[in-house]
């Protein structure tokens, strides 16, 4: 059964600061997925990281993934306010033909 | 890619009452989905719905309390039944054109149930 874990749960940054959050999973993939979701809102995909070592960067946000370790980052560069939201992970099957199984979430704050 | 539209996008429901979310989608997609959000929480799969045959549920969530259906390649209706409070929650479609292809996610409803 394919589980993923996020770390930390819970992020309280300053403004200007880097941070980095992890998302574990437990077997095989080579597909994952960012998504930001904004209290109330539905998600808003971030990224897909469709290879062993794809790195994608859009603004501030980057995200890397590492198959062999099971593990991908999203990278935080320079908090502001507006990244305040809670950014979730999703693994896919190797197969693709199972549902995204999503990590607890990463409920984040930016504070001046 | 898919394009996905959900209605309902919020309600508000009186207890004992049903509710049915509909799904479109733009194109035929092989595989379809319904996500739970419950408040504070991530997105928990409630089942894959099948064209032309039953649901496939995940563990804690049973056909009688969501009945859902799939009649064809671009729709699909999740109905939240009999609900009380504690099925207030996010309720969001997903759906994948292709074996392997990327997901993608419909704007999600908003149930609150009084």
């Amino acid at each position: 059964e394919l589980k993923v874990e996020q770390n930390p749960l819970f992020l309280s940054m300053q403004e200007g600061k880097n941070y980095t959050i992890y998302c574990n999973y437990s077997t095989t993939s080579d597909r994952l997925y960012w998504y930001r979701q904004d209290p109330g809102k539905s998600l808003e995909s971030l990224f897909v990281l469709l290879s062993n070592g794809a790195v994608k960067q859009e603004g501030r946000l980057m995200a890397s993934l590492d198959t062999k370790a099971r593990l991908s980052t999203l990278h935080i560069t320079a908090a502001v306010h507006d990244l305040s939201a809670t950014y979730f992970c999703a693994v896919d099957s190797p197969s693709g033909n199972t549902p995204l199984v999503f990590g607890k979430g990463t409920r984040l704050s930016v504070i001046a | 890619s898919a394009v996905i539209s959900q209605k309902p996008s919020r309600d508000i429901c009186q207890r004992g009452t049903s509710l049915t979310i509909q799904c479109q989608v733009d194109s035929q997609v092989t595989m379809m989905f319904w996500y739970r959000q419950q408040p504070g929480q991530s997105l928990t799969l409630i089942a894959t719905a099948n064209q032309g045959s039953e649901a496939t549920y995940e563990s804690g969530f049973v056909i009688d309390k969501f009945p859902i259906s799939r009649p064809n390649l671009t729709f699909s209706t999740l109905t939240v039944s009999n609900m009380s409070p504690e099925d207030s929650s996010i309720y969001l479609c997903s759906a994948k054109p292709s074996l392997g292809s990327e997901a993608f996610f419909g704007q999600g409803t908003r149930l609150t149930v009084v």
